[in-house]
Order: structure tokens, then sequence, then C-alpha cells
């Protein structure tokens, strides 16, 4: 399977701590989405790349939350100095613009949990 | 951005069909209408869009009103496997892309056997 692949898929931290996530877009996608969901709530964006270059932003992105694109490959999500408001499921969503039709193909998503 | 509004649950007996509805009033000429499901403990699956006329595909069908204020999606034989929350969403072109979905809380759908 080629799907989109994300991990870890649980992640229980303490308040304070950092953590990272990774996705694993499928392979000739060149767009991928970060978007957090809380219980019972509908996914929320958060941030886009094309290929490498980062080109949306969400205000729900604060300061502590980074991610990456190195190459245009697989992306990291990166939570410094984690609250209890933090914990979601974070989910990664990958896509091959055409046009102006456009489909996103989500992951799994990783759970965490922030104590 | 344009909103939508749906029931927030419906029930469907198995292998019959199931309208799923949905209304965008303010829904503006370049918005698609996106219908993705998440299962429980999966992300979202995308399951069809449109933007006038009415689409087909495997999984699913849409219909689209005239006024496009208002759409439904089809699902022709319910199954137990389609018990999920069906999203309405819509899509602009925003800096080349769609994938800034906003969604509700959508549609919570049961299916008894």
């Amino acid at each position: 399977d080629t799907g989109v692949s994300q991990d870890p898929r649980h992640k229980i931290t303490k308040r304070g701590q950092n953590v990272t996530f990774r996705c694993d877009p499928i392979s000739e996608h060149n767009r991928l989405y970060w978007y957090r969901q809380t219980l019972g709530q509908g996914p929320e964006f958060l941030t886009y790349f094309q290929n490498e270059a980062q080109l949306e932003k969400s205000r729900l992105l604060s300061d502590r939350f980074s991610a990456e694109r190195p190459k245009g490959s697989f992306s990291t999500l990166e939570i410094q100095r984690t609250e209890q408001g933090d914990s979601a499921m974070y989910l990664c969503a990958s896509s091959l613009a055409r046009g102006f039709s456009e489909k996103l193909f989500f992951g799994s998503g990783t759970q965490l949990s922030v104590l | 951005d344009a909103k939508t509004t749906q029931p927030n649950s419906m029930e469907s007996n198995e292998e019959e069909p199931v309208h799923l509805p949905c209304n965008h009033s303010t829904i503006s000429g370049t918005d698609y209408i996106h219908w993705y499901r998440q299962l429980p403990s999966q992300g979202p699956e995308y399951v069809i869009h449109g933007l006038t006329s009415n689409v087909n595909n495997r999984m699913a069908s849409l219909a689209i009103a005239e006024d496009r204020k208002s759409s439904t999606l089809i699902l022709h034989r319910a199954t137990l496997r389609d018990a999920a929350v069906y999203y309405c969403i819509l899509s602009r072109n925003y800096g080349g892309s769609q994938g800034n979905l906003i969604f509700g809380k959508g549609t919570k759908l049961s299916v008894k056997p």
C-alpha cells in the first residue's frame, strides 16, 4: 500500500516537552498538508507545502509549532514546549494538484496526548 | 469563507439508498463542493467533488441543485462499512490550492443491519 503514512500513531508526552511527528506522502504528490482534529470536531487546517515551500500557515499554528518538508518529500511537524491544549489528532494529507481539481489523501494520523 | 450546513446525524438501513443533504446558500461561482468521510480511528477519505454538474464515481453520486445552494451525496446501497462522519466542504482556489478545507462537524451516518 502506498498511501500516506504517519509516524508515530500515538504519542504521550509531558507538558513542556518537545515532540516531532513525521509524514510520508504518496510519492508523486507535490502538495502536503497538516491538519489538527480534536474530539468531536472536524479537522482544522494548519499549514501546507508545495514541494519544499511552505505556502500557507493558519493562525492556529502558534510560534511553538514548526513544519518542514526538506527536498519536497517527507514532512515533519514539531511542537515545542507542549501544552495540554495541544492534545489532538494530527493529520497529514497529500495531493497531486492538477488544474482546478484537487483531491486530498489523508493518513491515519498521530494521536498526541499531553499530560 | 462560505459555510455549509448538514444534519448532525442520520440513520439508514443496510442495502438501502442514503441521501445526505448539504446546504451552502452563500456559495460563490468558483467554489467546488467536496465530500469526505471519516471512519472511526481513521483520517478523512475523499468521496467525491463537483462544481456545477452532477457527478458519479464508484463510491457515490453527487447531485448539485441548479442554483448550487444545496447538494446531496447519494450512497446507492448503504453497507455497514459506510457508517462514518460525512463532511460537505466548499473550497476555492486560494493561492493555487484547494486543500485548505474548512471542515464542519459533518453528518454522522449510522447503518443498521
